[in-house]
């Protein structure tokens, strides 16, 4: 059974720094691109940055290019997403996000539970 | 980036209604488009790939159809379980939009 374990959330002040985990089981980790994907409260689902499962390329959606960072550890199964220079509308659930395939233009075929980073002072 | 048009943004209907959802891309998508379903508090699950494909266990009653810029996700009887947010999801590229959801509810 896939499962996909989100960890790091929480509050942060504007401007400040967050690391969110995600423990991925139940396939093989290395093999498939990983996602992260975002909702702000009440709001639709917003696309944050892909790393493909075949040579770790990354992609970032432009409202975060230059302050979150992704990255794999393929030898424990997890999903990193660092995240500086936090502003509010950074507030929202956090889902880790497995894609169907190795290439990243893809979709989502197991989600997460998602965790909650709220950014305010 | 592609922009995705979710119509309506929310639907009303009864048991049993045959129901429609409506995705328009700003530019060709070819058949790259998947469907989500997202109930309150929960993370999305995969309904439809590729426009049409049904993902392993869900209902027959929900369809998808169409392709470039046009794409349709059908709830041929709708039943109390499927009170939810739909979303579409284009892949066409590694740069994801989805549509802006649309809220289905049961009279």
């Amino acid at each position: 059974e896939v499962q996909l374990l989100e960890s790091g959330g929480g509050l942060v002040q504007p401007g400040g720094s967050l690391r969110l985990s995600c423990a991925a089981s139940g396939f093989t980790f290395s093999s498939y691109a990983m996602s992260w994907v975002r909702q702000a409260p009440g709001k639709g689902l917003e696309w944050v940055s892909t790393i493909s499962g075949s040579d770790g390329s990354t992609y970032y959606a432009d409202s975060v290019k230059g302050r979150f960072t992704l990255s794999r550890d393929n030898s424990k199964n997890t999903l990193y997403l660092q995240m500086n220079s936090l502003r509010a509308e950074d507030t929202a659930v956090y889902y880790c996000a497995k894609l169907k395939w190795p290439i990243v233009a893809t979709f989502v075929d197991y989600w997460g539970q998602g965790t909650l980073v709220t950014v305010s002072s | 980036d592609i922009q995705m048009t979710q119509s309506p943004s929310t639907l009303s209907a009864s048991v049993g209604d045959r129901v429609t959802i409506t995705c328009r891309a700003s530019q060709s998508i070819s058949t790259w488009l998947a469907w989500y379903q997202q109930k309150p508090g929960k993370a999305p699950k995969l309904l439809i790939y590729k426009a049409s494909s049904l993902e392993s266990g869900v209902p027959s009653r929900f369809s998808g159809s169409g392709s470039g810029t046009e794409v349709t996700l059908t709830i041929s009887s709708l039943q109390p379980d499927d009170s939810a947010t739909y979303y579409c999801q284009q892949y066409n590229s590694y740069s994801w939009t989805f549509g802006q959801g649309t809220k289905v509810e049961i009279k």
